[in-house]
């Protein structure tokens, strides 16, 4: 079966570092995305891993372990834009992306 | 210019009826998608096109059928509607690299939220 999980909420204040991680068992893989979703509006893709470790991209890095089945995603400097839902999702093949159940993070003053 | 636009944003009907949400891309992607996100926030695929054909159709009832009229469109018309047919449809595309090693980013729309009375 596919199975992804994630932390449901977090909470974390401005400025400081945030990691939610993803760990996830699909029957194939084809690469791990991680997805912003702010209230009310589509999911934006963010980053995308398909070999194991660390891909940096400003403010966002995201981790894989292909052997572990293991993902986290990395917010610094936190800002309360980043208050939103982050979504990881497996590309299985075959056109067929399974999304996790998506992490609230809320970030306070 | 909107990559992907799906019309109606809102759509508040009575049990029974029957209605239809609409879906275009502009990307020139060859595969679409519908997803459902319901009040938990979980999003499921339901369908895949590529190229105006049927690839990926999940456990979902039949009062659901998806109409592909040609690779930038992708409809969704429901039947019979149900109380829990409420929730976000997503359309989705994404250009997908065959022996490549390269994401297959979905490109969302900005979601049509239907509400069941």
């Amino acid at each position: 079966g596919q199975n992804i999980d994630q932390p449901t909420e977090m909470t974390a204040t401005e400025g400081a570092i945030v990691q939610i991680n993803c760990t996830y068992q699909t029957s194939g893989f084809n690469g791990l995305f991680w997805y912003q979703q702010h209230a009310g509006e589509a999911p934006t893709f963010l980053s995308y891993n398909v070999l194991d470790g660390l891909e940096e991209k400003g403010r966002f890095s995201s981790f894989l372990s292909r052997s572990k089945g293991y993902s986290y995603l990395l917010l610094k400097e936190l800002q309360m834009k980043d208050s939103a839902s982050y979504l990881c999702a497996v590309d299985n093949y075959g056109q067929n992306f399974v999304f996790g159940p998506g992490t609230r993070l809320s970030v306070l003053p | 210019d909107t990559a992907v636009s799906q019309t109606p944003k809102y759509l508040v009907t009575q049990m029974g009826n029957d209605k239809s949400i609409k879906c275009e891309q502009n990307l020139g992607h060859d595969t679409m998608y519908w997803y459902k996100q319901d009040s938990k926030k979980f999003l499921k695929i339901m369908f895949s096109y590529n190229n105006k054909e049927l690839i990926i159709n999940e456990t979902v009832p039949n009062r659901f059928s998806p109409k592909s009229p040609d690779k930038a469109h992708l409809n969704l018309h429901i039947n019979s509607l149900e109380l829990g047919d409420s929730a976000v449809y997503f359309c989705a595309s994404s250009q997908v690299r065959q022996g490549v090693s390269g994401a297959n980013v979905l490109t969302f729309g900005a979601g049509s939220r239907l509400t069941v009375l």
